[in-house]
């Protein structure tokens, strides 16, 4: 079963307006990570926080996690038309080497122009 | 520094055929991972090598499917036998110590079996 589950799976918005996307897990986690993939294309990494960190901020993008429940929320503010692409959470559940990330099935982000 | 460069880019293969995907790791990484992405779907985990050994074999098919790191050269995943269910996008991360803060993904192989 898959380790990440995001919400929604799909979100429309207007340009300038803001987007959040969930994730939720089952088992302990190293870190999590979101990634972003346009259509057809590969996986972009966007920002990665660790179990003992509670929010994060990179641009546009704020992500935060939850330990204790088990989800992390990835906000863009200010969305672009270019934001549309699909999102998905990764997680890591190892501390040191060999480690390997379990990804969510994604949302699909449409922004509006 | 080319980044992970994954080739050929698109692959169609008829049912039976063999599938060979390349990967080469960005430079100064020895570690690869392989994902596949169905339709719709997340990256699967398949397989984690470091040069030359196998290191977590857990997500890849008991059949049809190897993979494999070289001393020299690039990772290859090999698909034998190929049947309509192998279509999807593989992808290969590399990093280098082996830690997933480090993944570098390229931007994936699109197998079309036909």
């Amino acid at each position: 079963s898959q380790q990440g589950e995001e919400d929604p799976q799909a979100l429309s918005i207007q340009e300038g307006e803001n987007a959040t996307m969930n994730c939720s897990y089952k088992t302990s986690i190293n870190n999590l990570q979101w990634y972003r993939q346009n259509s057809g294309r590969g996986l972009v990494h966007l920002i990665l926080i660790r179990s003992n960190e509670r929010e994060k901020h990179s641009g546009r993008l704020r992500v935060t996690l939850d330990t204790s429940k088990k989800s992390s929320s990835l906000l863009i503010t200010a969305s672009r038309a270019a934001d549309t692409a699909s999102y998905f959470c990764a997680t890591d559940g190892f501390t040191g080497a060999n480690s390997k990330l379990t990804f969510g099935k994604g949302i699909t982000l449409s922004v509006r122009p | 520094n080319a980044g992970v460069m994954q080739n050929p880019r698109h692959l169609v293969r008829r049912r039976g055929q063999e599938a060979r995907l390349r990967c080469s790791p960005m430079k100064g990484h020895s570690h690869v991972y392989w994902y596949r992405q169905l339709p719709e779907e997340g990256l699967k985990f398949m397989v984690y090598l470091q040069k030359e050994n196998i290191i977590d074999e857990s997500g890849m098919p008991k059949e049809r499917f190897s993979a494999e790191f070289p001393k020299e050269g690039p990772s290859i995943l090999r698909i034998q036998q190929v049947v309509r269910g192998d279509s999807a996008a593989y992808f290969c991360a590399s990093s280098r110590r082996g830690l997933s803060n480090g993944y570098t993904f390229g931007s994936g192989t699109r197998l079309t079996v036909v």
